[in-house]
């Protein structure tokens, strides 16, 4: 059973426009909700992250959006550009008194020049 | 430099002889993890440990062992290898707590023949 689910599974978008994201997730008792980015050869590499008691976090052109009422969050990526090009995960844990993350299948995105 | 090793990076191996996937960490951190990445499937966790000698399940942990003597090391055991161990393997370490940043390894490609 998928714990969070992840679309689209690819993405192409144009330099300097938006990149969106979407994550679900069922289980309410997930408390950290972490977003990695990861290029071809590479490990992936924490992103921005966001707990429940936000709705909103920014860093930089990164931005999480999260809708605890709908069990969802999301991943807005501003003026994108063709190095945002990569693999993006959603994951959720409880980090509270477990290690546990459980992943999204992952969304390839292409910026094009 | 901060970082998360793994050796070897490359492995191809025959169905049933036993290996091992050694992971190192230099960050002094308590919690590691290992995660399978299968195209289509994300990263799946296999197991984790929250410190020397105290190891627990993750989603995918069949055919996998693992051991935690030493707070920089856990090394990721498969017995007896099968094909559908075929993948890419990250092991990851990070600090307790919440917010605690992960950081992954450069990933062990593994095929079983």
């Amino acid at each position: 059973q998928q714990q969070v689910k992840q679309s689209p599974q690819s993405l192409i978008v144009q330099k300097g426009g938006i990149s969106i994201i979407n994550c679900a997730y069922e289980n309410t008792a997930f408390d950290y909700f972490p977003w990695y980015q990861q290029f071809p050869g590479k490990g992936p590499a924490l992103l921005i992250a966001i707990r429940p008691d936000v709705s909103e976090k920014k860093e930089g052109r990164f931005t999480i959006s999260f809708n605890k009422s709908a069990k969802q969050f999301s991943l807005h990526i501003m003026d994108s550009q063709p190095g945002d090009s990569a693999t993006y995960f959603c994951a959720a844990s409880m980090q509270g008194g477990s290690e546990k993350l459980v992943f999204g299948k992952g969304t390839k995105l292409t910026v094009n020049p | 430099e901060a970082q998360v090793t793994q050796n070897p990076r490359y492995l191809i191996t025959v169905t049933g002889k036993k290996l091992t996937v050694t992971c190192s960490q230099n960050m002094n951190h308590e919690y590691m993890s290992w995660y399978r990445q299968d195209p289509g499937l994300g990263l799946r966790q296999i197991y984790y440990s929250m410190n020397v000698e105290v190891t627990d399940k993750g989603d995918v942990p069949e055919g996998y062992k693992v051991s935690r003597k030493e707070k920089r090391n856990f090394p990721l055991i498969l017995e007896s290898p099968s094909p559908n161990q075929t993948s890419l393997y990250f092991c990851a370490s990070r600090d307790p707590g919440q917010g605690g940043k992960q950081y992954f390894g450069p990933g062990t490609r593994l095929t079983v023949t």
